[in-house]
């Protein structure tokens, strides 16, 4: 069970080049959530996912996109990067139900530059 | 807009004393909070949450408290430990889908 999985682990771009930074997770859990996490910040919600072919913005949407084919895949796509999406990426799940317990993946470093 | 906000970001304890983070919250409609560790290069761990309707909650050496009058939140670890050491975060769940969450304290604890 090797729970909340993210690749890759660091990746450096340029400005204006594209990448899909993946999850997976074996949990079975409907709920599936992006995070960005700036130097010395909290963790800002970029989209969720509710089950599959069911997303949604979070608080920072702007250039990222997401898909949610399946239950186990949740990728993040960056079409146009720029310096201000040099972050850490967090990819989450949650079961459906009374709980609201996050289960976290261990990050992308992503670099713009 | 209404945000989750801390008052320390950073605190720093000597092993074994007592420690205690806190968080502020603006949103009188979340119920629903909960405390994480994050250790360095690593994603958030859950420690501990709380329903609106509770003032206190225990787990093992942890203590969360909530004020719902002031809107406060706070973490309480016995007997803190070098394994404490990390970033702790607040996150609350307003009505909606998504928790929030605040910009974390850093967490010291000094042999």
């Amino acid at each position: 069970n090797a729970g909340v999985t993210q690749t890759p682990k660091f990746r450096i771009l340029k400005i204006g080049q594209s990448m899909t930074l993946q999850c997976t997770q074996d949990m079975n859990h409907n709920y599936m959530y992006w995070y960005r996490q700036d130097p010395g910040m909290g963790l800002k919600l970029i989209y969720y996912s509710v089950g599959a072919g069911i997303t949604d913005k979070g608080e920072v949407p702007n250039g990222y996109n997401v898909s949610r084919s399946t239950t186990e895949d949740f990728p993040l796509r960056l079409e146009l990067a720029a310096p201000s999406q040099t972050s850490v990426y967090f990819c989450a799940t949650r079961d459906q139900g009374a709980s609201y317990e996050q289960y976290f993946g261990p990050g992308t470093r992503l670099t713009v530059t | 807009g209404e945000s989750v906000g801390l008052h320390l970001p950073t605190l720093s304890v000597q092993e074994g004393d007592n420690s205690i983070i806190n968080c502020a919250y603006s949103n009188s409609a979340s119920d629903y909070f909960i405390w994480y560790k994050q250790e360095s290069g690593k994603g958030p761990q859950f420690i501990i949450d709380i329903r609106s309707n509770m003032d206190k909650r225990q787990g093992q050496r942890v203590t969360v408290l909530l004020n719902k009058t002031v809107k406060h939140l706070s973490l309480q670890i016995a007997a803190t430990q070098p394994g404490d050491s990390a970033v702790y975060f607040c996150a609350e769940n307003p009505p909606s889908n998504d928790m929030r969450f605040g910009a974390g304290t850093r967490l010291t604890v000094k042999p």
